[in-house]
């Protein structure tokens, strides 16, 4: 089974800290892909990878940046949170063209981030 | 601009019958269509999809329609399960900027009845 992992399932950061969200993925997949679900919003793209070392902004970029060193982890950070920023974080992973076609994305368990 | 609608927030349905989750998209583009769905407090599952060159595609109770004249597609849980309420997302694919772009709706809250 591909497993994402995402390091925190709960957080709490107050105004004006940087924040580190990890996702780790276990099944070598090209893709990573950092979304934030709102309500009535859905999910939204905020970064997304298809490399090592590369990144692509998303839908939603603004206030946020990411970090693809090795192949099976990306970060996501918010360089000065805000309350606005509260929301579920979710990391998906997936293979470069025809895996995904048929096997889609696979997300992490999600991180609620509040920030206060 | 939302390409990618589902209208209707939440849907309850009883045991044993029929759900059927609707989805209309704007872009013309878009050549691929998936379903998830989301747990509380777990990230979104893929369900089932279908390519644009397809009207249908069955996979078990769930079944996915396209209308591309349309642009619509639906999803048909026969017949319904307790284990099915969740939320379901509908989302499509296309190419944008040189990749392969996912737009997803904002999700049908589903109950089933036992």
């Amino acid at each position: 089974d591909v497993k994402v992992t995402q390091s925190s399932r709960y957080l709490v950061k107050r105004t004006g800290e940087k924040v580190f969200l990890e996702c780790v993925q276990d099944m070598d997949h090209e893709n990573m892909f950092w979304y934030r679900q709102d309500p009535g919003l859905g999910l939204r793209l905020i970064y997304f990878s298809y490399d090592v070392k590369m990144k692509e902004k998303g839908d939603i970029p603004e206030g946020y940046s990411v970090s693809r060193e090795k192949k099976e982890r990306f970060s996501l950070i918010l360089e000065s949170a805000s309350t606005n920023q509260t929301s579920m974080y979710l990391c998906a992973s997936s293979f470069l063209a025809f895996g995904f076609k048929d096997y889609g994305y696979t997300f992490g368990s999600g991180t609620r981030l509040t920030v206060v | 601009d939302q390409q990618v609608k589902q209208n209707s927030p939440s849907l309850s349905v009883q045991e044993g019958r029929i759900s059927i989750l609707n989805c209309d998209y704007t872009n013309s583009m878009f050549d691929y269509f998936l379903w998830y769905k989301k747990y509380p407090a777990e990230g979104p599952t893929f369900l089932i999809s279908i390519s644009s060159i397809k009207d249908k595609n069955e996979d078990g109770r769930f079944t996915v329609f396209l209308n591309k004249s349309a642009k619509h597609l639906s999803l048909h849980i026969v017949p319904s399960q307790p284990g099915d309420s969740a939320v379901y997302f509908c989302a499509a694919s296309g190419l944008s900027g040189g990749y392969q772009k996912v737009t997803f709706g904002t999700g049908t809250k589903l109950q089933v009845i036992p």
